[in-house]
């Protein structure tokens, strides 16, 4: 079965600073690999997604990740942290097209708390 | 584009009592929607899958006949939680696949069940 870690519940960092949350994966295949925030109130939104191709991935909001298969890690990265980038964000794997909706394992989050 | 929203947004219910839980894409059509639960400062657990004009398949462990899912149109997909219990509190979340090559779900903003 697959699976999803992240390592750090509640990371803090400054404003301006740089960032990276870690996330883990499990999968037998390929994985077809999201990285969702959620703030309050609001649905989980789509940063980045990982199928195929170029291992570095670039989303919105400045936000990137990498997929790195010998470590099975996906890790989320941003060069300068937002005091808006304030949220909780998610590491998600799925089973892949296969004709069929692809179903999603999430990580438990990390919260992400942004200093000024 | 591709916003899916949940109605209501918070509902406060008396144990006993069904409770409907609309999600609906609001400008593309999803042949397929997944339910999830979300407890807090917990990860989001997938309870079912919904197709448009098909029986609902649901993960290991979810009651189907407490968690009723219909998916009568391809905008459209319900859950019903029936007779309800305090421990059926939580966050229920909504998600739209848009169209079947996609592979990205589409989250709705949640929907908070307080059970008294």
């Amino acid at each position: 079965a697959q699976s999803v870690t992240q390592p750090d519940i509640h990371i803090t960092v400054s404003e301006g600073a740089s960032l990276e949350l870690r996330c883990n994966y499990s999968y037998g295949a390929t994985p077809y690999l999201f990285w969702y925030v959620q703030s309050p109130g609001q649905g989980l939104q789509l940063l980045l997604k990982y199928f195929s191709g170029d291992t570095l991935v670039q989303g919105i909001k400045g936000f990137e990740a990498e997929f790195k298969r010998s470590q099975s890690s996906f890790n989320l990265r941003k060069p300068s942290v937002h005091w808006s980038d304030a949220a909780e964000y998610f590491c998600a794997v799925g089973e892949g097209y296969t004709g069929t909706a692809s179903k999603l394992t999430f990580g438990t989050g990390t919260r992400l708390q942004v200093t000024l | 584009g591709a916003v899916v929203s949940q109605h209501p947004s918070w509902v406060i219910c008396k144990s006993g009592t069904s409770v409907k839980i609309e999600c609906r894409s609001l400008d593309f059509q999803a042949t397929t929607m997944f339910w999830y639960r979300q407890f807090p400062k917990q990860s989001l657990m997938l309870m079912a899958t919904s197709n448009e004009g098909s029986k609902a398949t649901y993960e290991q462990g979810v009651e189907k006949d407490k968690f009723l899912i219909n998916h009568a149109s391809l905008t459209l997909s319900t859950l019903t939680v029936t007779s309800a219990h305090p421990e059926d509190s939580s966050f229920y979340i909504c998600s739209a696949e848009r169209g079947p090559s996609t592979d990205t779900q589409y989250f709705g903003p949640g929907t908070r069940l307080t059970v008294l």
